[in-house]
């Protein structure tokens, strides 16, 4: 089974300031990494996904996110925020080599930008 | 295409009622899932289709709990006997064939159970 574990339930900064958000999993077989945003009443929108190859990984929204093995994380991060980057993100896993992508979600980091 | 679509958006019912709730995936889309998010949680898987096959139940899909996709396109997700601890929001995700790693979710259905 896998596990995903959000470090920050909520995160607070200040507009045009760098952010990181914290995500950890576990794991017994190799997965697929996944961050998500979600905005007040909507559904999830995929910000950017780890499959395999380079661990740095760019998204949408100018967002990215570095997979690192050994520390079992995948960390999301951006140089410098917008008021419009206010809402909720989750990290995600499915485990690699299954045929469908059943979803293992954390428990959601709430973004607030403030001006 | 506009997406995945669900319907009703909002559903307040009263304990007791049973309710539906329907998913319009994006066409050609043969993969379906359900899923749930209470308050401050990440959504929890409950359901796959594949096609018209229901092919993983979760077990926090309770008897009370039935989903289908006949002819393998829409889906609906009924609630019997409403409880409080019912009250989420419901969404649903579909994802193109030979692919499992690109699911793409609808605005869901909230649930409020009073």
């Amino acid at each position: 089974a896998q596990s995903v574990t959000q470090l920050d339930s909520q995160v607070p900064v200040f507009e045009e300031a760098p952010v990181e958000l914290r995500c950890n999993y576990s794991s017994s077989v190799s997965v697929y990494l996944f961050w998500y945003v979600q905005y007040p009443n909507q559904g999830l929108q995929l910000l950017l996904k780890y499959l395999s190859g380079s661990t740095l990984v760019k998204g949408i929204n100018g967002f990215e996110a570095e997979f690192n093995k050994s520390q079992t994380s995948f960390h999301l991060r951006k140089p410098s925020v917008h008021i419009s980057d206010t809402a909720e993100y989750f990290c995600a896993v499915i485990p690699g080599g299954t045929s469908y992508g059943k979803l293992t979600f954390g428990q959601g980091t709430i973004l607030t930008v403030h001006p | 295409d506009t997406g995945v679509s669900q319907d009703p958006r909002h559903k307040i019912t009263k304990r007791g009622q049973n309710v539906t709730f329907r998913c319009d995936p994006i066409s050609e889309h043969n993969r379906l899932y359900w899923y749930r998010q209470t308050l401050g949680q990440g959504p929890e898987f409950l359901t796959y289709f594949q096609n018209e096959a229901q092919l993983e139940k979760s077990r926090l899909l309770s008897d009370r709990f039935s989903a289908e996709r006949p002819k393998g396109s829409f889906s609906t997700l009924e609630i019997q006997r409403t409880e409080q601890g019912d009250s989420a929001m419901y969404l649903c995700a579909s994802s193109p064939r030979a692919t499992n790693t690109e699911a793409f979710f609808g605005q869901g259905t909230r649930l409020t159970v009073v």
